[in-house]
């Protein structure tokens, strides 16, 4: 079966501060993880996924194979970051799975 | 074109109503979706086609009824819903059913069944 967690239904930092969106997963075989963000009144967009190893608006994502994670992280985060982020799995398929998401606010 | 089109945007329904969902794409992706997102949740996969086949079903209830009439198409035939179906049903698109590929998502179609 597979599964992402994210521990964090909401995370809030201060403009500037370093940001750290944890995500775990569980599958059998060799995943592809995504991040994908939902920014107030816009339509679910992918941010960054780990096969291409990018960095999309100061964020990045490690694929740590051996503590079944991808974190998200950016080192100084922005107010317009603010959004509800999705870390998805890409299974068996065309099977994505999305976690329950986390919540980021941004504050001045 | 880039963007998956989804209408309507607003639905309103009766438990005894017949009423459909349509989701269009331009981008030639070849595998599309059916989401379904309640408030504060993460969206929930419902029915998935490849190459204008249904390749995953979800346990979906049969009172939804999914329909690719062309690669560029996708509808969701609902009858008989329930309250408990009220959500955001979000169409989404993606290359192809192999290899490395991202979602393209609708705005969705905001059901109310009454």
């Amino acid at each position: 079966a597979q599964r992402v967690t994210q521990p964090e239904k909401l995370l809030s930092v201060f403009k500037g501060a370093p940001v750290e969106l944890k995500c775990n997963y569980s599958y059998s075989g060799s995943p592809e993880l995504f991040w994908y963000v939902q920014y107030s009144r816009q339509r679910l967009q992918l941010l960054l996924r780990h096969i291409s190893r990018e960095s999309i608006k100061g964020f990045t994502a490690d694929l740590n194979k051996g503590e079944t994670s991808f974190h998200l992280k950016k080192p100084f985060a922005q107010e317009e970051d603010s959004a509800m982020y999705y870390c998805a799995l890409k299974g068996y398929g065309q099977n994505f799975v999305f976690g329950p998401g986390t919540r980021l606010s941004v504050l001045p | 074109d880039t963007e998956v089109t989804q209408t309507p945007k607003h639905l309103v329904m009766g438990m005894t109503n017949k009423k459909s969902l349509k989701c269009e794409q331009h981008m030639g992706h070849r595998a599309m979706y059916w989401y379904k997102q309640k408030a504060k949740k993460p969206p929930e996969l419902m029915f998935v086609y490849s190459y204008e086949k249904l390749s995953i079903n979800e346990s979906v209830p049969s009172r939804f009824s999914p329909e690719c009439p062309n690669s560029s198409l996708l509808n969701l035939h609902l009858h008989a819903l329930q309250p408990e179906d009220s959500a955001l049903y979000l169409c989404a698109s993606s290359q192809d059913g192999t290899g490395t590929a991202k979602l393209f998502f609708g705005s969705g179609t905001q059901l109310s069944v009454l």
